[in-house]
């Protein structure tokens, strides 16, 4: 199974509307990261969390990383079609000290 | 700041040919470079650790004589497939590090298709 999980796999929203892809480990996380891919291209980092409990926010999107730091959500507000995507999450987790990323949720926002 | 720049972006060829994908860091020098393959519609899946002045730290399952990575210096990684197959066909991403620790965030390279005939 995968250590890191996402969830959901995919998603479609109307332009407008709010919308959250959690990412969710079995172990602690030692810094947890949120990129985003265009399918074929390479990521874009867009935050980074390492204390529980800690928020960060970047235009319409915001990251939260819970308290236990096994658990973090991305919310991105108001979407818009430039939104649309492959989220991913990265993170070092106290199972394998190893970088890994997400199962990654794909982004379809319609116009 | 933190640019990674990787080359080729596409690369097409025929079966038994060895291919050279280069992974380089602009403004910063990463100690430490990573590279990863992801198959269509699946997350990336770690191949190797490409440590500056020392050999490669492959993941399990990961061919070493298959996939061979250079870190020559402090800005540039290069993976080499050798006599790639069809089934090495793959996105093949690097990236790195700015700073040393786990705890820091990559910065990806833009990733290499790789076609094999």
């Amino acid at each position: 199974s995968q250590e890191l999980e996402q969830s959901p796999q995919s998603l479609i929203v109307q332009e407008g509307k709010n919308l959250t892809i959690n990412c969710t480990s079995s172990k602690t996380l030692y810094g947890l990261y949120w990129y985003k891919q265009k399918y074929g291209e390479g990521l874009i980092f867009l935050m980074m969390l390492q204390k529980g409990g800690e928020e960060k926010s970047h235009e319409k999107i915001t990251a939260k990383l819970d308290e236990k730091k096994q658990q973090s959500s991305l919310h991105i507000t108001a979407s818009q079609p430039s939104h649309a995507g492959i989220y991913l999450c990265g993170a070092v987790t106290s199972g394998t000290y190893k970088y890994i990323f997400g199962t990654g949720t794909r982004l379809k926002v319609l116009a | 700041g933190a640019v990674v720049s990787q080359h080729p972006s596409w690369v097409i060829c025929k079966s038994g040919t060895s291919v050279k994908i280069e992974c380089r860091s602009l403004d910063f020098q990463a100690t430490t470079m990573f590279w990863y393959r992801q198959f269509p519609k699946q997350s990336l899946m770690l191949m190797a650790t490409s440590n500056e002045g020392s050999k490669a730290t492959y993941e399990q399952g990961v061919e070493k004589d298959k996939f061979l990575i250079n870190h020559a210096s402090l800005t540039l990684s290069t993976l080499t497939v050798t006599s790639a197959h069809p089934e090495d066909s793959s996105f093949y991403i690097c990236s790195a590090s700015a700073m040393a620790g786990f705890d820091q965030p990559q910065h990806f390279g833009d990733g290499t298709r790789l076609s094999i005939l």
